[in-house]
């Protein structure tokens, strides 16, 4: 079974630009998460998707980031326009519906803002 | 201070005992996590442990849960050369996940 991709591994972009990040959760996870980890510290949490409902956003920094899930399935999350402190790396995770919870993690993709 | 520390970095011999330690003050958290990130992947999940348990052994691992104190720590026996990574400590409750910084473990042969 594969288990969560995300797409690019790596994007450097310049400030003002814009960037979609792709996650593919594992087939049948209901739960998609996006996390961010900013300069070495903590990762830390950005949404939470329940099929295609935005369960929990609290973690969005701004808005300009829009994230989706059209169908359930995949998520996107875009940055429009990229600032420098958007640099980091974003994971996303998914997990079937129960109350145990178990995440599973993509690779991440590493954001570069220059 | 964050929601959930960890000392940055730690060092040991291959074949010494490494323990890595964490502390968090959401005393609600019901579960809590060890993941291990190894260059270029994802993170993995080492072990768990349910907030009323006080001790959880798996193989190499030893996982002590002290809720009195909010103290977390991982103990990797036997350590070798494969277990360097990064161990991220995590702590959940109720949809919420909160992520330490992550400990970077170097062993040195």
């Amino acid at each position: 079974e594969a288990g969560v991709t995300q797409f690019p591994s790596h994007s450097v972009i310049e400030k003002g630009q814009t960037v979609t990040l792709r996650c593919d959760p594992i087939s049948g996870h209901d739960n998609l998460y996006w996390y961010r980890r900013v300069m070495g510290k903590e990762i830390k949490f950005l949404l939470h998707f329940v099929k295609e409902s935005k369960q929990d956003e609290s973690g969005m920094p701004n808005n300009r980031f829009l994230a989706e899930r059209t169908g359930g399935t995949y998520s996107t999350l875009k940055v429009q326009p990229a600032e420098l402190e958007d640099s980091g790396v974003y994971f996303c995770a998914s997990s079937h519906s129960s109350s145990y919870n178990e995440q599973f993690f993509g690779p991440g993709t590493r954001l570069t803002v220059l | 201070g964050e929601d959930v520390e960890q000392s940055l970095f730690l060092s040991v011999r291959e074949g010494d005992s490494s323990v890595i330690n964490c502390t968090y003050t959401d005393s609600s958290s019901t579960y809590l996590y060890w993941y291990k990130q190894e260059p270029g992947a994802g993170l993995q999940l080492l072990t768990y442990i349910f907030s009323n348990m006080d001790m959880k052994q798996d193989q190499r691992l030893t996982v002590l849960l002290n809720k009195k104190d909010k103290h977390l720590s991982l103990r990797i026996a036997d350590t070798q050369t494969g277990d360097s990574a990064i161990y991220f400590c995590a702590v959940y409750n109720n949809n919420d996940m909160r992520f330490g910084a992550g400990t970077r473990l170097t062993v040195k042969p």
